[in-house]
């Protein structure tokens, strides 16, 4: 168990649907980054949260968005969803040193299918 | 045309044989190197890391190798176990103050009992 939690576990939903994503990160930690997992891609960086402020940008398209709240918790909003959104989307969260040798721990995941 | 799912490389080993997992990299600006293990249906756990300033990191039964030269990371496995079977993939932080995280594809191991 990394410590990192993600709900909801599954979640189904149809196209042009909205959903949002959760994440709580590892006690003390607070970076949060969302990754996106598909049979096609891999593993590809999405967006990334340090104590409540955006850091860096991936591979995310525009109709997602995220947040990180003063708790540290994170939300990763998906919008106009299409077939292609149907993935494993992943959080990590590490210390949020300046160092950025700073490793990263996992979460679950989410599986989200479009239909 | 689109690829329709990841050909994953596939690496067989008896159990108790050691294992080398390889990786290319490309950015000879990354300073940070990761291997994840991912089992099915859970998240890439932690295995071992290595810096740029580093040749090779032991750990528990793994042991990663960085040449810097060639830009290629190893990952060994010692006595390989049935509960080693995942896929693992390795992971280059490009540096510059990035914490941004590159996967390579990931080599499933599949251990023989």
């Amino acid at each position: 168990d990394s410590g990192v939690t993600q709900t909801p576990k599954h979640l189904i939903t149809a196209t042009g649907q909205r959903v949002t994503l959760r994440c709580s990160p590892r006690s003390g930690d607070l970076s949060v980054y969302w990754y996106q997992q598909s049979l096609d891609q891999g593993l590809q960086f999405l967006i990334h949260y340090y104590n409540g402020e955006e850091r860096a940008k991936g591979n995310i398209l525009e109709r997602f968005s995220a947040q990180q709240f003063p708790d540290l918790h994170s939300e990763l909003n998906l919008s106009s969803l299409e077939l292609g959104d149907s993935a494993l989307y992943f959080c990590a969260s590490s210390a949020g040193t300046s160092d950025s040798t700073d490793t990263q721990y996992f979460g679950p995941g989410t599986r989200l299918t479009v239909l | 045309g689109e690829n329709v799912g990841l050909h994953l490389p596939t690496l067989s080993v008896q159990e108790g044989d050691n294992s080398i997992i390889n990786c290319a990299y490309s950015n000879s600006a990354s300073d940070y190197f990761i291997w994840y293990k991912q089992e099915s249906g859970k998240g890439p756990q932690f295995i071992i890391d290595i810096r740029s300033n580093m040749d090779k990191r032991q750990g528990q039964r793994v042991t990663v190798l960085l040449n810097k030269t060639v830009k290629h990371l190893s990952l060994q496995i010692a006595a390989t176990q049935p509960g080693d079977s995942a896929v693992y993939f390795c992971a280059e932080n490009r540096g510059a103050g990035s914490y941004q995280l590159t996967f390579g594809k990931g080599t499933k191991l599949s251990v023989i009992p």
